[in-house]
């Protein structure tokens, strides 16, 4: 069974720059969750999709961050423009929608903001 | 959810059983105590989960107190691979619970020693 696919899994642009990231969920998993994860701490929460539909997106920078998951397969994560600070892990996450499934997650995407 | 408190770092001969420690002394009676663990450069990694009784599987053991203030994740035969940080996160149960989104401590280093 293939896992959780991202791309690019790693990314260097200039500050200003806009970025994009790619997420392929495990087939059949309904839920889709965003995660960044700073150098030294645990994965934080972006945000959580159910099928189509952005469930939790609470912790989501929204002036500079978007994210979209058409057709409830696929998703993006978009940044624009990038800033020095937002130099991280970006982690997608994917799992059934009931039940207490454990998170499937992908290798992620280091970006370089320089 | 409730807090969790891991020790930062911890080591273990190769071949031993490896005990990691987490005390969760405010955790609610409908939360989980769930571990995952990230081996460098990778997302993170479902291990075990529980309510109250302990828990085995193919990875691993999960011994929680009577009390559920605390619990200890045994790898009963550390390998070399078994390297990386090791989480310990408590979460709702209940209605979409299980697919909410999981909050990160720091977690504990474990270094299998050769």
């Amino acid at each position: 069974e293939a896992g959780v696919v991202q791309s690019p899994r790693y990314k260097i642009i200039e500050k200003k720059q806009p970025v994009a990231f790619w997420c392929n969920p495990i087939s059949g998993h309904n839920t889709l969750y965003w995660y960044r994860q700073n150098l030294g701490q645990g994965p934080e929460l972006l945000i959580r999709y159910e099928n189509e539909e952005a469930v939790d997106d609470s912790q989501l920078p929204k002036d500079r961050f978007s994210a979209e998951r058409l057709k409830g397969v696929d998703s993006t994560l978009k940044i624009q423009p990038a800033e020095l600070g937002d130099s991280a892990v970006y982690l997608c996450a994917s799992s059934m929608a009931t039940g207490w499934y454990e998170q499937y997650f992908g290798p992620g995407t280091r970006l370089t903001v320089t | 959810d409730a807090k969790t408190t891991q020790p930062t770092s911890m080591d273990c001969a190769e071949g031993r059983a490896a005990n990691l420690p987490c005390n969760h002394s405010t955790i609610s009676g409908n939360e989980y105590v769930y571990w995952y663990r990230q081996i460098h450069s990778q997302g993170p990694q479902y291990i075990i989960h529980g309510l109250k009784n302990n828990e085995t599987n193919e990875m691993a053991s999960l011994i929680i107190t009577e009390d559920r203030k605390s619990s200890t994740l045994i790898l009963p035969h550390a390998t070399l691979r078994d390297t990386a940080v090791y989480y310990c996160i408590v979460r709702v149960a209940g209605s979409g619970g299980g697919a909410d989104g999981l909050t990160f401590g720091k977690g504990t280093h474990l270094i299998i020693q050769p």
